[in-house]
């Protein structure tokens, strides 16, 4: 089936440590989107890739490192400078960045101890 | 993008229309008005969009007003499942190089 995918759903770990969270998407879209939300809050946007080998900052970019080697995939890194990192992470893919018809991913629920 | 505003919470009884307000008086003229929604600990849906004519799908309706500066998402007959937080978010089509930018939403939670 088409679609966007994370994973895990869930992940641990201990403060001070790199995480790296996944994002693959089969759609052939040129562009993916990182959004971190937190309880009762709305997504705040972290990085976005338009094309391949590119990517822009988001809101929210600090402590944060992506790369989009290839078009299916924009790994998101949460390194140890993040202060926050506890949060749910979105993925998300659109054809283009015009197009805003976005497709989401089932998230990632991070949790820093 | 031009700033919206939606009230933070709303409740519907089940079957009845839920009408889910949305104001957005700075628009220009070139952007258009998105909903999406998102259920509980899952990735937000997309659901409709539209410029000034009032726009139907199998999930809503769009209202936008003649001056466009608010909107309203009708579900008909909402169901439990339509429990969820929506998004009203403007922005033009054609702006390349830039996101979706998400406000805190209204929560419609619609009850039996």
């Amino acid at each position: 089936d088409g679609g966007i995918t994370q994973s895990p759903k869930y992940l641990f770990r201990k403060e001070g440590q790199n995480v790296t969270l996944s994002c693959e998407q089969n759609l052939n879209h040129d562009a993916m989107y990182w959004y971190r939300q937190d309880p009762g809050q709305g997504l705040r946007l972290i990085y976005y890739s338009q094309i391949v080998n590119d990517f822009q900052k988001g809101d929210i970019a600090e402590g944060y490192s992506v790369s989009r080697e290839k078009k299916e995939s924009f790994p998101l890194t949460v390194t140890s400078a993040q202060k926050n990192p506890t949060a749910f992470y979105l993925c998300a893919s659109s054809p283009t960045t015009e197009n805003t018809e976005a497709f989401f991913g089932q998230g990632t629920r991070l949790t820093v101890v | 993008d031009a700033k919206t505003t939606q009230p933070p919470s709303m409740d519907c009884a089940e079957g009845r229309a839920a009408n889910l307000p949305c104001n957005h008086s700075t628009i220009s003229g070139n952007e258009y008005v998105y909903w999406y929604r998102q259920i509980h600990s899952q990735g937000p849906q997309y659901i409709i969009h539209g410029l000034k004519n009032n726009e139907t799908n199998e999930m809503a309706s769009l209202i936008i007003t003649e001056d466009r500066k608010s909107s309203t998402l009708i579900l008909p007959h909402a169901t439990l499942r339509d429990t969820a937080v929506y998004y009203c978010i403007v922005r033009a089509l054609n702006q390349a190089g830039t996101a979706l930018i998400f406000g805190k939403g209204t929560t419609l939670s619609v009850s039996s």
